[in-house]
């Protein structure tokens, strides 16, 4: 089935641990975002991708890392987990830069930190 | 700094009846306005656009009106009907220089009620 899949779906760990969230895309986007969300937040953006190995920082990035090595692959790294970081991550494909740059989400990773 | 507000985060609604949900925002750099609709443990899904240079823009019973000068846009759903009952996200576009991004509003819960 095409569109955007987010692995986990369910995670919960403990505070200081690494957490890594795949996002995998079979619609050969070149944009790819993570944003999380947060009640009272709406949804905020962590990182974007506007090209495999093109990455930047959005309004959310402390504590975060990402990667992407191939088209269809974003990851996205918490390397020492927070009770912070608790949140529901969505990640975001989108095909062009101009227009009305419709993003197509995945159902989301909720993620505990304990 | 909240670019992108959404000040009711709930509404209730009668079946058939008009349903309007609101959006402010303070960047007039802004070029394109979209709604997305979110339902539980899913990602939000696009529901209509509206270009900056239009004042209205209509796709069956949803109608997104925009007003520049006072940095409104509103979302007219009508009739209003039980499957509309989600969340739904006001989104900005900007551009970054290298990918266009969307900063999302706080969101605002419809219940339409029988």
């Amino acid at each position: 089935d095409a569109g955007i899949t987010q692995s986990p779906r369910h995670k919960v760990t403990e505070t200081g641990t690494p957490v890594t969230l795949r996002c995998h895309q079979t619609e050969n986007h070149r944009y790819m975002y993570w944003y999380r969300q947060d009640p009272g937040h709406g949804l905020r953006l962590i990182h974007y991708s506007y090209g495999v190995k093109d990455t930047d920082k959005g309004e959310v990035s402390d504590g975060y890392s990402v990667s992407r090595s191939k088209t269809e692959d974003f990851l996205l790294t918490l390397e020492s987990a927070t009770s912070s970081q608790t949140s529901v991550y969505f990640c975001a494909s989108a095909e062009t830069f101009s227009g009305a740059n419709v993003l197509t989400f995945g159902a989301g990773s909720r993620l505990t930190v304990l | 700094d909240q670019q992108v507000k959404q000040n009711s985060p709930s509404l209730s609604v009668q079946e058939g009846r008009i349903s309007i949900l609101n959006c402010d925002y303070t960047n007039s750099m802004f070029d394109y306005f979209l709604w997305y609709k979110k339902y539980p443990a899913e990602g939000p899904t696009f529901l209509i656009s509206i270009s900056s240079i239009k004042d209205k823009n209509e796709d069956g019973r949803f109608t997104v009106f925009l007003n520049k000068s006072a940095k409104h846009l509103s979302l007219h759903i009508v009739p209003s009907q039980p499957g509309d009952s989600a969340v739904y996200f006001c989104a900005a576009r900007g551009d970054t220089g290298t990918a266009s991004k969307l900063t999302f509003g706080t969101g605002t819960r419809l219940q339409v009620t029988l």
